[in-house]
């Protein structure tokens, strides 16, 4: 089965923090893609990155940077220095190829972040 | 280029009645995915639409149907409203879709509220 596990529920950091929030997934495919999205107070979905699995170089983003880690399953995203404007709810997600083609996004539970100023 | 836009962006209907969501993709982008999205569930996949086909679908009852358009442009539709479909409707664009490879954009949403 596909499955995003976002464990951590909520986050409380001050303003200049770095803080990561995991993600673990599970899939039996072996070609798959993972995403990470920011959900503002607004509702809108904004798409961050796109990771596929045979590419686990880690990416930098401004003071954003996630690390890809086939061996744990896991997908974690860093914000260095956070700031107010970080504040959001933010989903992992998976896709892939499963019982055939599709673009259906398998998301997490998401982790909502508080940068206190 | 402009980015999905979803109408309209606030709905109050009561239980029993039937809605009608609309969907204008990016430019170019010829898949409209939908997804619904509620404080108990989370953000569920319903249904993705390519050249007017429904190429998959959620697990949703039959309640919730869709279509598309030439122009890309798509509707959702809920029948017979029951207070559980009061939920954040989210729209998403890619520019082909089905193998999983495509990014997908999401519009700002229609909140749903079924009273």
């Amino acid at each position: 089965a596909q499955k995003v596990t976002q464990a951590q529920t909520e986050i409380s950091v001050v303003e200049k923090e770095d803080v990561t929030l995991d993600c673990v997934y599970e899939t039996r495919d072996t070609t798959y893609y993972l995403f990470w999205y920011k959900q503002p107070p607004s509702g809108e979905l904004v798409f961050l990155i796109r990771r596929n699995s045979f590419d686990e170089q880690n990416e930098i983003s401004g003071r954003y940077s996630w690390n890809f880690q086939k061996s744990t399953s896991s997908f974690n995203f860093t914000i260095t220095a956070s700031q107010v404007v970080d504040s959001a709810v933010y989903f992992c997600a998976l896709t892939g190829n499963y019982g055939g083609a599709t673009n259906k996004l398998i998301f997490g539970t998401g982790t909502l972040l508080a940068v206190q100023p | 280029k402009a980015g999905v836009t979803q109408t309209p962006r606030y709905l109050i209907k009561t239980r029993g009645q039937q809605v009608t969501l609309s969907c204008s993709p990016i430019s170019g982008h010829r898949s409209v995915s939908w997804y619904q999205q509620t404080p108990g569930q989370g953000l569920q996949f319903l249904f993705e639409y390519f050249s007017e086909t429904q190429r998959n679908k959620g697990n949703f009852p039959g309640r919730f149907s869709g279509r598309q358009f030439s122009n890309s442009r798509s509707e959702m539709n809920v029948s017979t409203l029951e207070l559980g479909d009061s939920a954040l409707y989210l729209c998403a664009s890619s520019l082909i879709g089905g193998t999983g490879t495509d990014t997908q954009y999401f519009g700002p949403g229609t909140r749903l509220t079924v009273l």
